[in-house]
């Protein structure tokens, strides 16, 4: 069975430093892959999506960037962190169909909080 | 633009109390329909998928229901593990490697 692991499960951080939240999914292959932000009393906000390795759509422009260096790894970073960037972030996989990639269903990881102080 | 709105924003029910959800959608060119449970502190948690007009499915206490500008969510005799928020999204036919999800709806079940 697939499963998808994200981590750190928390984490609090200074203005102006790093970040990077890692996701991994087992069990599949060649899986569209996603970041959400989900904001306090917000919904869920596409920041990246990925239909293969090295290959990265953003869909927000931001201080964030997203990799994909290997087919089961996705990586959300940032060089310096900004107060806004507080919220949950959550990665999601999904099995791809027809020359288009369309997705189907998501499955989400357990989600990172991120706090930036 | 792709908009979907859920509603109400919070609902509270008692126990056994049956209700539903609306998801409304303005999208050019609906692919499909998806409903998701997400309770505090934890990722979505997939329940079901849409496709066409008049399509229903079930699962327990759920059905999710689909006209061509909505989609409910109706939840019969609800029991307090109900209680989660649940979220609508969609998948438009162009860009399709994506959806777009609604604010979602925070039901609370009271025993």
């Amino acid at each position: 069975s697939q499963t998808i692991h994200q981590w750190p499960a928390t984490l609090v951080q200074p203005v102006g430093s790093p970040l990077s939240l890692e996701c991994t999914v087992e069990g599949t292959s060649n899986p569209n892959l996603y970041w959400y932000r989900q904001a306090a009393g917000r919904g869920l906000q596409l920041l990246f999506y990925s239909v293969g390795i090295g290959q990265i759509s953003s869909e927000v422009p931001q201080n964030l960037s997203a990799s994909r260096p290997q087919d089961r790894q996705f990586i959300l970073s940032s060089k310096k962190l900004l107060l806004s960037d507080s919220g949950f972030y959550l990665c999601a996989w999904s099995v791809t169909s027809g020359a288009r990639g369309y997705t189907g269903e998501l499955f989400f990881g357990e989600g990172s909080r991120l706090t930036v102080l | 633009e792709d908009q979907v709105t859920q509603s109400p924003e919070a609902l509270r029910l008692q126990e056994g109390e049956s209700s539903s959800l609306n998801c409304s959608y303005t999208v050019s060119g609906l692919r499909g329909l998806f409903w998701y449970r997400q309770d505090p502190g934890k990722g979505p948690e997939f329940l079901f998928t849409l496709y066409s007009a008049g399509e229903e499915k079930e699962k327990e206490r759920l059905k999710a229901t689909l006209t061509k500008k909505e989609s409910f969510l109706h939840i019969t005799a609800p029991k307090p593990e109900d209680s989660a928020t649940y979220l609508c999204a969609v998948q438009v036919r162009r860009g399709a490697q994506k959806l777009v999800f609604g604010q979602g709806t925070r039901l609370t079940i009271n025993p």
